[in-house]
């Protein structure tokens, strides 16, 4: 069966530290895959999207970065993090449209 | 561009129907989804429609899709303490990504 995982669950940054988050994707092949960004009380804002091995494409401008190294991972990475970088980012797999999205549980990140 | 419009917050008691209500702009959009969130977690798919349809139904779900109008609902049957969640409603993007837009989502309280 699919199954994705995402990691870390919390995370807890200062202002001016490197990100890294990780997403995976088991049991599928060639999956879009997304990075979605979700602020305290709002919706949800793509922010990457990922339609093959190597392929990105940027919704939002910002300081965020992603890449695809593998077929089946996806990473959502910073240099410097902001303030405004906190919130609860949310991976995502499809293969079929009609089947929508496969959400990860997510990451809650805290910029101090 | 596409976007999604919901009411953010719906408040019912426990044995009532609750009916979310969506609207949406891309009349060209295939499939229609509605997500739901619980606290601290990503989001599940719930059930989804495909455009020809008027209506579909899910044991205590049931979608109703006006084209014309360019509105969704979900309705709950029989609504119980654990549906309360935030529920979001998706349309796919007119290009061939795969993108899901969605709305800004709905906190239903179900009061007991």
């Amino acid at each position: 069966s699919q199954t994705i995982h995402q990691w870390p669950a919390t995370l807890v940054q200062p202002v001016g530290s490197p990100l890294s988050l990780e997403c995976t994707v088991e049991g599928t092949s060639n999956p879009n895959l997304y990075w979605y960004r979700q602020a305290a009380g709002r919706g949800l804002q793509l922010l990457f999207y990922s339609i093959g091995i190597g392929q990105i494409s940027s919704e939002v401008p910002q300081n965020l970065s992603a890449s695809r190294p593998q077929d089946r991972q996806f990473i959502l990475s910073s240099k410097k993090l902001l303030l405004s970088d906190s919130g609860f980012y949310l991976c995502a797999w499809s293969v079929q449209r009609r089947f929508g999205y496969t959400f990860g549980s997510g990451t809650r990140l805290t910029v101090v | 561009g596409e976007d999604v419009e919901q009411s953010l917050f719906l408040s019912v008691r426990e044995g009532d129907s609750s009916v979310i209500n969506c609207t949406y702009t891309d009349s060209s959009s295939t499939y229609l989804y509605w997500y739901k969130q619980e606290p601290g977690a990503g989001l599940q798919l719930l059930t989804y429609i495909f455009s020809n349809m008027d209506m579909k139904q899910d044991q205590r779900l049931t979608v109703l899709l006006n084209k014309k109008d360019k509105h969704l609902s979900l309705r709950i049957a029989d609504t119980q303490t654990g549906d309360s969640a935030i529920y979001f409603c998706a349309e796919t993007d007119s290009g061939n990504t795969g993108k899901l837009i969605f709305g800004q989502g709905t906190t239903l309280q179900v009061k007991p």
